[in-house]
Formats: C-alpha cells, structure tokens, sequence
C-alpha cells in the first residue's frame, strides 16, 4: 500500500519561510494535496498539484513535486501566527483512495 | 463554494448508547462521502465510503454493525455509533468531494468530537 511520510514538527519565526517535506511510496499516485487542520477542526484544503507539474504557486503557497524521488513539498512564504497549525501531505492511492501522512505540526514564533 | 457541514460539532453520551452524526454537502451533491476517525496527535484513518442509495463500503477492521451509514440522499450522509464505548472516543470527521472522478479534491467537514463516558 501506499506509504505517505512527514516529518513531525516544524518551528519557524514569523515572517520566514517555512518548507514542509513528504515523501510518498506510489509512483501511479495522480493528484497529491496539501490540507490544514486547525485544533479541534476538520482540515481545510490548501492546495494541490497533479502529477504532471513540478510546481504551483498560489499566493503564499509554493507546491514543489519531484515525482522521480516521490517527493512533495509546500513552502509558505512570510509564514504569520495565523499559520500555526498541522499540514497534512496526502496523495491518491492505485485505488483511488486518499492516504495521509501523519502530518507536520508547524507553530510560528513572533 | 465546496462546503461540507457536519452535526454534531462535539458530543458526550453515556456508554451503551447510540449517536448519531449528519455529514452534509451544502452547495454541491455527493454521491460519494467519505468517514474518517482521527486519534489525538495522529493521522486520519478511513473507516467508510459511503455510497448514495447502496451500502457503505467498509475498510479493514472497521464493524459495520457498529458504525452504521446511511446515505439517503446526495446531499447527507449520517455515521451512527452503535452502543458506544469509551473505547469510542474520538474526532469524526466527514469528507466528499464536489466533482466526479476519484481525483477531484476531498473537502472536509469540522469534525465531531465523540467522548463516551
């Protein structure tokens, strides 16, 4: 099955970038997106890439793809308190299904 | 537009009873919804994906005598937890996605926090 890793924490200060790795395992995996969940919130979608791109930007949100090392990122720019949250990598599966790392724990410092 | 509502956002009952919980898609119909239970400090696990007008498909492990769905319609979709346990506890969230095809973006309901008790 399909393996999604994150690493577990990140701590950034305002106003620096903040760069979140994932690594997949299914090279067939199409679309892979990145979500937010705020505690005790379900997740918010922030953006998503197909699996033909390397890149997409939207505003603050920079996905890079490296599909050859199975490797996903989302770079947030000018990274704010309001950024605090978990980021959850998740890619499609041969089934179709949604599989989810166990996300990143990013928290902002002023 | 893409808004997923779910009901109960938080709820504590009494071990040995029943609740249920409404997962509805406000402006777009939903053939497919998906069910997930999230762990404190851990990932989302996929229990179910619920089907409009057929039976719910179920992952490994999960009892479907337990956790009965119900997708009456395209709009609603509702997980009943069949006499709880504490073991019960947990963060229920719902998903569906606005468009056909398995690759179009899953959006996601706030969540409903089960404590048994």
């Amino acid at each position: 099955g399909e393996d999604v890793e994150q690493s577990l924490f990140l701590s950034v200060r305002e106003g620096d970038s903040s760069v979140i790795n994932c690594t997949y395992t299914d090279s067939s995996s199409t679309y892979l997106y990145w979500y937010k969940q705020e505690p005790g919130a379900g997740l918010q979608l922030l953006t998503y890439i197909f699996s033909n791109m390397d890149m997409k930007q939207d505003q603050r949100l920079t996905v890079l793809l490296n599909k050859k090392d199975k490797h996903l990122s989302l770079r947030i720019a000018d990274t704010q308190t309001g950024d605090s949250a978990i980021y959850f990598c998740a890619v499609t599966d041969s089934w179709g299904k949604l599989q989810f790392g166990a996300g990143t724990q990013v928290v902002v410092t002023p | 537009g893409a808004v997923v509502s779910q009901h109960p956002s938080w709820v504590i009952c009494k071990s040995g009873t029943s609740v249920k919980i409404e997962c509805r898609s406000l402006d777009f119909q939903a053939t497919t919804m998906f069910w997930y239970r999230q762990f404190p400090k851990q990932s989302l696990m996929l229990m179910a994906t619920s089907n409009e007008g057929s039976k719910a498909t179920y992952e490994q492990g999960v009892e479907k005598d337990k956790f009965l769905i119900n997708h009456a319609s395209l709009t609603l979709s509702t997980l009943t937890v069949t006499s709880a346990h504490p073991e019960d506890s947990s963060f229920y969230i719902c998903s569906a996605r606005a468009s056909t095809g398995d690759y179009s973006p899953l959006h996601f309901g706030n969540g409903t926090r089960l404590t048994v008790t």
